[in-house]
């Protein structure tokens, strides 16, 4: 395991639903990320945390809502989703002080969007 | 245009053989390069990480080589196990800490 955990693992909804994506890291890293991986295609970064704050928005549609209230846990808040949005979502964290800033990703969450 | 690029797409090898990724780059100003192992259904896990001035690194039977000059990776396994078989990712990063360029990865598949 690598210290970083994503709940549920796998998630169904309708295009009309409303549902939540959570991750808790546990290694007192003070920067978290959300990844968006779709089959043959390199991750997309979504977004990045670092202290609590975002300091980046790689132009996510607003049916995407991250949210952080403390460095140990992220979510990612979805509605009105569509058919394209189905993919695999990771969550990671990194010690931002560091120099190599490695990331350590939790086990992400199948989602599929009917 | 920064981009990662990776090669083959998929490879198929016999248990105990060796193999080569490959892995080219256009990311500027370099920082570091590290080389991600995703099983199916799980996170990718950290393998190597190499920084300007390296030009290998080990981790048991995984070794990555660096050229920064050709901006050209390498990722070499050998005697490879059933275990090995995943996706094998590329990422390159910039001088800020967010900046990760991901390549598309190669997906490997030991067979006994």
């Amino acid at each position: 395991e690598t210290g970083v955990t994503q709940t549920p693992r796998h998630l169904v909804m309708g295009m009309t639903n409303k549902k939540s994506l959570k991750c808790e890291q546990h290694l007192g890293h003070n920067a978290m990320y959300w990844y968006k991986q779709s089959a043959k295609k390199p991750l997309e970064l979504m977004f990045v945390y670092s202290l609590e704050e975002r300091v980046e928005n790689n132009s996510v549609p607003s049916r995407f809502s991250p949210e952080c209230p403390n460095s140990s846990h992220l979510f990612l808040h979805l509605h009105t989703l569509q058919p394209e949005d189905s993919a695999l979502y990771l969550c990671a964290s990194s010690q931002e002080s560091t120099d190599t800033h490695t990331q350590y990703f939790g086990p992400g969450t199948r989602l599929t969007v009917l | 245009k920064n981009q990662v690029e990776q090669s083959p797409q998929s490879l198929i090898i016999l248990e105990g053989k060796n193999c080569t990724l490959q892995c080219n780059y256009t990311v500027s100003p370099f920082s570091n390069l590290r080389w991600y192992k995703q099983d199916t259904g799980r996170g990718p896990v950290s393998l190597t990480i190499m920084t300007f001035s390296e030009n290998t690194k080990s981790n048991g039977r995984y070794t990555a080589t660096l050229d920064a000059d050709t901006k050209q990776s390498s990722l070499h396994i050998t005697a490879s196990q059933l275990s090995d078989s995943a996706s094998y990712i590329c990422v390159v990063s910039v001088g800020n800490f967010n900046k990760f360029y991901f390549g598309s990865g190669t997906k490997l598949n030991v067979k006994p």
